[in-house]
């Protein structure tokens, strides 16, 4: 069946650090692909989306390509940023858009 | 202020006795979903819901029930609850968009609600 599979956490990074959470993904078609973030004590928020493959999804400093060779979603920032401390999920839609996978989620502190 | 919202945000119970935590949400949406987060596994779906009193079994449905009688509203149920679902329960609704192939759009979550069965 469809499912994701991504980096184990946590993951500490100085202020001002590159970020990688690496995301792969197996599904039948083609499925949508989310990183989702979760603040403390909160509910998930979308951070960016890719519906089609070498569609690159980005928002507020992050970036992800959707690449259907090999199968990945790769989350990325070039600066990280104290506030950036969250946990993130990366996650697919089936085809059908009606059934939701999550990866495990990564925990992300970033330091001064 | 478009939202998701749901309640209790916190409850305490014990096995066998029914309860149900309800959703609902402010953004005409048709889809709406429910999902578990348990450390180490992620957010495992539920149940979820296309439209009005169409709904659909998740990857994790056993132990749990849903209604979709009207659109805003999503309670979960849980008839006879025990203690391996003692969790923190989220509910999302979402616009259905077709494009091609796919048919998909963005969540939004609830805050979520802290489950513990003693």
């Amino acid at each position: 069946g469809d499912s994701v599979t991504q980096m184990e956490g946590p993951v500490t990074l100085s202020e001002e650090a590159f970020l990688t959470i690496n995301c792969t993904y197996t599904a039948t078609g083609y499925p949508s692909l989310f990183w989702y973030v979760q603040y403390p004590g909160e509910g998930l928020q979308l951070l960016l989306k890719a519906t089609k493959a070498d569609d690159k999804g980005s928002n507020k400093g992050f970036e992800a390509t959707y690449r259907k060779e090999t199968t990945s979603f790769h989350l990325e920032k070039g600066s990280v940023q104290v506030s950036d401390s969250a946990v993130y999920f990366c996650a697919l839609s089936s085809p059908r858009g009606n059934q939701f996978y999550f990866g495990t989620g990564t925990s992300l502190t970033v330091i001064p | 202020e478009a939202q998701v919202t749901q309640n209790p945000r916190y409850l305490i119970t014990v096995t066998g006795k029914k309860l149900t935590v309800t959703c609902s949400q402010n953004m005409n949406h048709e889809y709406m979903s429910w999902y578990r987060q348990d450390p180490g596994l992620g957010l495992r779906q539920i149940y979820y819901s296309m439209n009005v009193e169409v709904t659909d079994k998740g990857d994790v449905p056993e132990g749990y029930k849903v209604s979709r009688k009207e659109k805003r509203n999503f309670p979960l149920i849980l008839e006879s609850p025990s203690p391996n679902q003692t969790s923190l329960y989220f509910c999302a609704s979402g616009k259905r968009v077709l494009a091609g192939e796919t048919s998909t759009d963005t969540q939004y979550f609830g805050p979520g609600t802290r489950l513990t069965v003693l």
